[in-house]
């Protein structure tokens, strides 16, 4: 079945502009996660949403990063007044459902969003 | 707080033999590990997982993991390396008592030499 999908692939654009990367998760899975992966901080979780709503914002590294998703479905990460330090690997990731009766699910990857701040 | 080492930033192996990729991890709690496989301008591919019960865990492509306790450790393995193998993997932890997001090791290169 389809994979996790995100868009765009590679995003390059100019420091202060404002950057939406799109993810699509697994068809039926209620749980989605953002991550971003950078040579110098590694993978670092970014946001959780369970259905629509998400209890654990507590990764995001700065009031310029919001998230949100719509009809337990897509999610949208918005970067406000880019920064080059915002220069990364964005990736999404699904899981059937965030905390089940037999724990933690797996997670599902996209391919990422590779964004470019000059 | 909920924290992994992968101590190898890089294992070479032959092929044909085993292989070894260490992990260790530190939370309050319960564990939950996970093992992660990432190839060259591709996504993480999920190899395999450990919640409760068996310390051994079987995963995908052969890879298998063994969970312990004791040592808070949760290496990666696999009996006969294949040159197909030569990627990053990631070891992560999530403690499932709180935040949903997994806390993710720096990685290690595993390469393999034909």
């Amino acid at each position: 079945g389809a994979g996790v999908s995100q868009s765009p692939s590679n995003k390059v654009t100019e420091k202060g502009k404002d950057v939406e990367l799109r993810c699509d998760p697994i068809s039926g899975h209620t749980a989605l996660y953002w991550y971003r992966q950078s040579l110098g901080q590694g993978l670092e979780f970014l946001i959780y949403f369970q259905g629509n709503s998400a209890p654990d914002k507590s990764g995001l590294p700065s009031d310029r990063f919001s998230a949100e998703r719509t009809g337990g479905s897509v999610s949208t990460l918005t970067i406000q007044r880019t920064q080059q330090e915002d220069s990364a690997v964005y990736l999404c990731a699904s899981s059937l459902e965030g905390r089940g009766a037999r724990g933690i699910h797996e997670q599902y990857f996209g391919p990422g969003t590779r964004l470019t701040v000059t | 707080a909920q924290s992994v080492a992968q101590p190898e930033d890089q294992v070479n192996v032959a092929e044909g033999n085993p292989l070894t990729v260490k992990c260790t991890y530190s939370v309050s709690g319960n564990p939950y590990l996970f093992w992660y496989v990432q190839y060259p301008n591709r996504g993480l591919q999920f190899l395999l997982k450990y919640i409760t019960g068996d310390n051994l865990v079987k995963g995908s492509y052969g890879f298998e993991a063994e969970f312990n306790k004791s040592q808070t450790s949760f290496h990666l393995k696999k009996p006969s390396a294949l040159v197909s193998d030569s990627a990053l993997y990631f070891c992560a932890v999530n403690s499932g008592g709180g935040a949903d997001g997994l806390t993710f090791g720096k990685g290690t290169h595993l390469i393999i030499q034909p």
